[in-house]
């Protein structure tokens, strides 16, 4: 199985403001994806990033307000921009195709 | 398109005694079923998948799931539960050929009393 960091593992941030969140893997992955998980509610997936293309958004997720970036097979990043306090959440990376394997999660808090 | 339904938010179960979470399962195909345990302020961890073969899949933690086509189901369960069991269990589905995202349930939260 992979290990999985995200940095950071929480942030506080104030409406208007954008925070990049990095996901780096102990291995070279194909597959990465980025999820989000609001507040008592399940995952919903956001975007799958493959190195060397450009990430593929699920309905409801648009490029400008959730750039990822994907510049290698071991890192990827996503940034949450001009944040609302609806976009409070936990993102999680994950990796992997039969079986996939998660971060630890960030917990971003919007004011 | 696939979906998975866990109908019950909280599961309530004494120490020792047997668990069962339940899912059930629409997709096209032959689905690929997994299940994930989520324990507070904690990232997923993966617990078992059904992608072929035996209906009956052992996963981490002393966890099984049976997988039913004709029910459309893939329940979790375990022959005794502990208190360290107590956390939030989510089903996920993939399609076959439809990419390798999940789709996820709502989720169920197990309670095991002492």
């Amino acid at each position: 199985s992979a290990v999985i960091s995200q940095k950071p593992s929480r942030d506080i941030c104030q409406r208007g403001t954008s925070l990049t969140i990095q996901c780096q893997v102990d291995s070279q992955v194909t597959m990465m994806f980025w999820y989000r998980q609001q507040p008592g509610q399940s995952l919903t997936l956001i975007a799958t990033a493959n190195q060397g293309s450009e990430a593929t958004y699920e309905s409801g997720f648009v490029i400008d307000k959730f750039p990822i970036s994907r510049p290698n097979l071991t890192f990827s990043t996503l940034t949450v921009s001009n944040m609302s306090p609806e976009d409070s959440s936990i993102y999680l990376c994950s990796v992997g195709d039969y079986e996939q394997f998660f971060g630890p999660g960030t917990r971003l808090t919007v004011l | 398109a696939q979906s998975v339904a866990q109908p019950e938010d909280q599961v309530n179960v004494a120490e020792g005694n047997p668990l069962t979470v339940k899912c059930t399962y629409s997709v096209s195909g032959n689905p690929y079923l997994f299940w994930y345990v989520q324990y507070p302020n904690r990232g997923l961890q993966f617990l078992l998948k059904y992608i072929t073969g035996d209906n009956l899949v052992k996963g981490s933690y002393g966890f099984e799931a049976e997988f039913n086509k004709s029910q459309t189901s893939f329940h979790l369960k375990k022959p005794s539960a502990l208190v360290s069991d107590s956390a939030l269990y989510f089903c996920a589905v993939r399609a076959p050929r439809s990419g390798y995202a999940l789709n996820f349930g709502k989720g169920t939260s197990l309670l095991v009393t002492p």
